[in-house]
């Protein structure tokens, strides 16, 4: 079965650092890939997506993330993190069945940022 | 601009209760989605409409719960006999294709709490 993992539950960075968030995902065929934030009290925000070409995937907000397919990762990543990139990020993989596809999601990793 | 609006933002309600909450997507979406999102966990998948049909229901969508798409606008999902574990943010998605060759917007959410 499809599913994602974040190793990270919490990491905490200063303003101005750079942030790596990692990603790995179990599925069997070439996945799609996601990178969701989600500040508090809103919506799920699409960051960026991988579906072909190109493994390294830029996104909104300054955020790029890499697929790696030998080892099975999308980590997401900011050469310098802003203070409002405090917020809970989640990945996500397209799992397709019955003619769609639907997002899994990973158990998310919040983000805070130290000024 | 009208992005995916749910109704209500906050629900409070007695073990035992039957619930209802609205979820109306960006005009012309044929696709919705709905998850439910636990405290410390990401969004798991509930259940998928491709116009008014209800094309797919997870097995975390026991018999107390039901939704619906009428004419394939707005849905509701209805808790029957609501339970504590119930408690959770119910959060409803629409795009207007295909993922990931489109993009799957988010609402804010209906917070369940069952006391």
């Amino acid at each position: 079965a499809q599913s994602v993992t974040q190793p990270d539950i919490h990491i905490t960075v200063s303003e101005g650092a750079s942030l790596e968030l990692r990603c790995n995902y179990s599925y069997g065929a070439t996945p799609y890939l996601f990178w969701y934030v989600q500040s508090p009290g809103q919506g799920l925000q699409l960051l960026l997506k991988y579906f072909s070409g190109d493994t390294l995937v830029q996104g909104i907000k300054g955020f790029e993330a890499e697929f790696k397919r030998s080892q099975s990762s999308f980590n997401l990543r900011k050469p310098s993190v802003h203070w409002s990139d405090a917020a809970e990020y989640f990945c996500a993989v397209g799992s397709f069945s019955g003619g769609y596809n639907k997002l899994i999601f990973g158990a998310g990793t919040r983000l805070a940022v130290h000024p | 601009d009208t992005g995916v609006s749910q109704n209500p933002r906050h629900k409070i309600t007695k073990r035992g209760q039957n619930v209802t909450f609205r979820c109306d997507p960006i005009s012309e979406h044929n696709r919705l989605y709905w998850y439910r999102q636990t405290l410390g966990q990401g969004p798991e998948f509930l259940t998928y409409f491709q116009n008014e049909a209800q094309l797919e229901k997870s097995r975390l969508l026991s018999d107390r719960f039901s939704a619906e798409r009428p004419k394939g606008s707005f849905s509701t999902l209805e808790i029957q006999r609501t339970e504590q574990g119930d408690s959770a943010m119910y959060l409803c998605a629409s795009s207007p294709g295909q993922i990931p060759n489109t993009e799957a917007f988010f609402g804010q959410g209906t917070r369940l709490t069952v006391v």
